[in-house]
């Protein structure tokens, strides 16, 4: 069973400050990486993916991926009250079908005003 | 949720009943998908399709059958409801190249 392992939190930071998200995950050959969103009583948003390793920025987030370590992060800078939420890692499967997702679980991120 | 649209939002069923979820969606994209979300469990894959024609069963497929009735339209059949299928479900489409989902509201499912 591919597995995706995400910190179920609450994850507190004040406001302005980093929050840090992280994600590991257990089939080395996925070869793409999604960080959602998802409001309370609400659908999943995309926030960004990443195929690379290295860094991927966009506005305030910015993702991280390490293959070698099978890992991947999301940095949110200046965080604000509207980004609490809960944070879900997705990965593809691989050996298969590319329309499989396994979804983390999730990481509540609480910002404090 | 512009682009995807569920019916019904909530829905409350007696064991052993059945019903019919249904998704749509205002683009032409090829791939739908099928999730459930429970507490503790994140969403878990029920059932996909890659293209019109076609689906395939994903994570947790038991309990349940879909249709791709056309390029917009996949539903999500429950034929003999269970107390374990009460959760949240949604479906997607999906873009950019199949697993950049935009996903529909919800819809509440209880079964007493």
């Amino acid at each position: 069973q591919k597995e995706v392992e995400q910190n179920s939190g609450p994850l507190s930071v004040p406001e302005g400050a980093i929050a840090s998200l992280n994600c590991t995950y257990s089939d080395r050959g996925s070869q793409s990486f999604f960080w959602y969103r998802q409001y309370s009583g609400k659908s999943p948003e995309l926030i960004m993916f990443i195929y690379s390793n290295g860094d991927k920025e966009d506005g305030r987030f910015t993702a991280q991926l390490n293959k070698a370590s099978q890992y991947v992060s999301l940095l949110i800078r200046d965080s604000q009250p509207s980004d609490s939420a809960t944070y879900l890692c997705a990965v593809t499967n691989s050996g298969g079908s590319n329309y499989k997702l396994t979804f983390g679980k999730g990481t509540l991120l609480t910002v404090n005003p | 949720n512009a682009g995807v649209t569920q019916t019904p939002k909530f829905q409350v069923l007696k064991t052993g009943q059945s019903m019919t979820l249904q998704c749509a969606q205002d683009m032409n994209h090829n791939s739908m998908y099928w999730y459930r979300q429970d507490p503790g469990m994140g969403l878990r894959l029920i059932y996909y399709s890659a293209s019109e024609g076609t689906t395939d069963k994903g994570e947790v497929p038991n309990g349940y059958n879909v249709s791709r009735l056309n390029k917009r339209e996949f539903s999500l059949r429950l034929e003999s409801a269970a107390p374990s299928q009460t959760s949240v479900y949604f479906c997607a489409r999906g873009d950019s190249g199949a697993n950049v989902l935009t996903f529909g509201a919800g819809s509440r499912l209880t079964v007493l």
